[in-house]
């Protein structure tokens, strides 16, 4: 276990449906990430939180909307998605993001199915 | 913005040979390269990195060694087991860029006893 949880693990939802992805992280990190993996292409960053403040936005469709109310807890909600968001949605953490790379710490993903 | 390119996309290898998996980036000022194992149905862990200051890295079975003026950096596996089999990531990143990973596109390694 890395110390990062997700949930749920799998969801399928129609395109006119409203869910929310949940990631906890028990490392006591400042940084959180979200992060889009797709069958055959590298994972992609979404979004990034410095200490609840979000600092990258990576032209992310407004369908996705990130919330983090605290540096151990991180959102996704999602809103009238489209068939090809499909994918593992992972989530990271890490010491700190900015001045520095620090190591990155991904949990287990949630495996999203837009129908 | 950073490009990372990784060869090659399969890789079968005998149990206790070698594996090697290289990976070319663009952007000189990358000075991060973390490798990830991701395994089916898991996140990727990371499982060794090494920073620009230096020229390899080891950790028992696994060495990462970095080429800073041709621009690449490879992941060593000796002695493989078929536990080792997975897809296996590299990635760059940079210093204020506020944590962003270029991730390459990934190997699929399998290990046969």
């Amino acid at each position: 276990e890395t110390g990062v949880t997700q949930t749920p693990r799998h969801l399928v939802m129609g395109m006119t449906n409203k869910k929310s992805l949940k990631c906890e992280q028990h490392l006591g990190h400042n940084a959180m990430y979200w992060y889009k993996q797709s069958a055959k292409k590298p994972l992609e960053l979404m979004f990034v939180y410095s200490l609840e403040e979000r600092v990258e936005n990576n032209s992310v469709p407004s369908r996705f909307s990130p919330e983090c109310p605290n540096s151990s807890h991180l959102f996704l909600h999602l809103h009238t998605l489209q068939p090809e968001d499909s994918a593992l949605y992972l989530c990271a953490s890490s010491q700190d993001a900015g001045n520095d790379a620090y190591e990155q710490y991904f949990g287990p993903g949630t495996r999203l199915t837009v129908t | 913005g950073e490009n990372v390119e990784q060869h090659p996309s399969t890789l079968s290898v005998q149990e206790g040979d070698s594996a090697v998996i290289k990976c070319t980036y663009s952007d000189s000022a990358s000075n991060y390269f973390p490798w990830y194992k991701q395994e089916l149905g898991k996140g990727p862990q990371l499982i060794i990195d090494i920073r620009s200051n230096v020229g390899e890295k080891k950790d028992q079975r696994i060495a990462v060694t970095l080429n800073k003026t041709a621009k690449h950096f490879s992941l060593h596996i000796t002695e493989t087991q078929p536990e080792d089999s997975a897809v296996y990531f590299c990635a760059a990143s940079k210093t204020d860029s506020w944590g962003k990973l270029q991730f390459g596109a990934g190997t699929q390694v399998v290990v046969t006893p």
